[in-house]
């Protein structure tokens, strides 16, 4: 299908190791966002695209996140020294962007276990 | 603090009846909602939405009601189906932020049974 992937669909990792998660969202969607989900809670807004620039990156917990989007397309988001409390669902979204509203349509995430 | 609240982390109801979801914020500078659902290792995936000028939309077996004054809103699906059986997730969108940043309830895990 042509719907937003998201690689690797599970990742586990050690305390302190850098780990990167990709993000192929909707061809045309200039727009795309990464969530994060832990265990029992609703998805928690970490950062905005729209095309190259992070138009809002307020939802960073930290500097030992980063994403970045060069082309205007793929995005990676980035990891340094993950701790225990970085494990969850990462996911990501996108949509047509614009100056209305347009539906977020979501990949299947992937689930970090930091060990 | 949270500001968008669903209380009832689980919900279950017979098929064929009504399903009815609830939600509620505290930021009145929302100006948008709505309502995602989730199955176990998928995505979310929009369902339904409302404008906060408005209080009511439908589409099709689902309505959403909003009720301003309470900062409150409710998602209505008649009649329920076994499919329909998943996690629901109110969302909504401060009109003073940017269009990205939409904030979640924590979900209610609804049951049809047959």
């Amino acid at each position: 299908g042509a719907g937003v992937s998201q690689t690797p669909s599970n990742k586990v990792t050690e305390k302190g190791k850098y780990v990167e998660l990709r993000c192929d969202p909707i061809s045309g969607h200039t727009a795309l966002y990464w969530y994060r989900q832990s265990l029992g809670q609703g998805p928690e807004f970490l950062i905005y695209f729209q095309g190259t620039g992070a138009a809002d990156d307020s939802g960073l917990p930290n500097d030992r996140f980063f994403a970045v989007r060069p082309e205007g397309s793929v995005s990676t988001l980035k990891i340094q020294r993950t701790e225990r409390g970085d494990s969850a669902v990462y996911l990501c979204a996108s949509s047509l962007g614009g100056s209305s509203y347009n539906e977020q349509f979501f990949g299947p995430g992937t689930r970090l276990t930091v060990l | 603090d949270q500001q968008v609240k669903q209380n009832s982390p689980s919900l279950s109801v017979q098929e064929g009846r009504i399903s009815i979801l609830n939600c509620d914020y505290t930021n009145s500078m929302f100006d948008y909602f709505l309502w995602y659902k989730k199955y176990p290792a998928e995505g979310p995936t929009f369902l339904i939405s409302i404008s906060s000028i408005k209080d009511k939309n439908e589409d099709g077996r689902f309505t959403v009601f909003l009720n301003k004054s309470a900062k409150h809103l409710s998602l209505h699906i008649v009649p329920s189906q076994p499919g329909d059986s998943a996690v629901y997730f109110c969302a909504a969108r401060n009109y003073g932020g940017s269009q990205g940043n939409l904030i979640f309830g924590k979900g209610t895990k609804l049951s049809v049974k047959p």
